[in-house]
């Protein structure tokens, strides 16, 4: 099966500049993620869907982040205004996981760099 | 809510010698277990999942993890390191409602040829 797909895989803006990543999620995945990879760190959820519906976008700072996800398939991911403090790895997940399938994996794209200078 | 912890961030050993990496869960009910790997500039790769049976389940490229319930943990082991395994490597718990799953910060394994 085709795995998850993300563009761009880098992008370099300056800091109050707009930025969007795309995600192509595998097929039949009902919940796909965002997260945010600080170098170093972990991987820090901004925000879940299920379908076109969101789950959870408590950690996402919505002054500056938005994400939307059309007909519950593709889903983009846009920062208006960067911050320097947005420099980081942005990755889309995407999985069967749900209430009936809690043991589902979350599958991952090869995320997109973003260096905000 | 869940939470992870690895508490160690870097771990360096010779290829060819065993490894084992630490994980400690924090859930009320019964867990489901997953470890990730992550090479340089990729997505991350899931190594192997637990949730019931053996508590000692086998993944790929020869990983294996121990669920201990009395503990709260679930280590990754391999009894013979390669250069490759060379990686960030990612804990994760997720709930048994299919809604949460939480990351723990990562431990960093170097391999010494």
């Amino acid at each position: 099966e085709a795995g998850v797909a993300q563009s761009p895989r880098y992008k370099i803006i300056e800091k109050r500049q707009s930025v969007a990543f795309w995600c192509n999620p595998i097929s039949g995945h009902a919940t796909l993620y965002w997260y945010q990879q600080i170098l170093g760190q972990g991987p820090k959820l901004l925000i879940q869907f299920q379908n076109n519906g969101v789950v959870d976008d408590s950690q996402l700072p919505k002054d500056r982040f938005s994400a939307e996800r059309l007909k519950g398939v593709d889903s983009t991911l846009k920062i208006q205004p960067a911050k320097l403090e947005d420099s980081a790895v942005y990755l889309c997940a995407s999985s069967a996981r749900d209430r009936g399938l809690p043991d589902s994996p979350l599958h991952f794209g090869n995320g997109t760099r973003l260096t905000v200078t | 809510a869940q939470s992870v912890t690895q508490p160690d961030i870097h771990i360096t050993v010779s290829e060819g010698a065993s490894l084992e990496l630490r994980c400690n869960y924090s859930y009320g009910a019964t867990p489901y277990l997953f470890w990730y790997v992550q090479s340089p500039g990729q997505g991350l790769q899931l190594l192997l999942k637990y949730f019931s049976g053996d508590t000692l389940v086998q993944g790929i490229k020869g990983f294996e993890a121990e669920f201990k319930r009395s503990q709260s943990s679930f280590n990754l082991r391999k009894p013979s390191v390669h250069w490759s395994d060379a990686a960030e490597y990612f804990c994760a718990v997720g709930d048994n409602y299919g809604q949460n799953f939480v990351f723990g910060p990562g431990t960093r394994l170097s391999v010494l040829p």
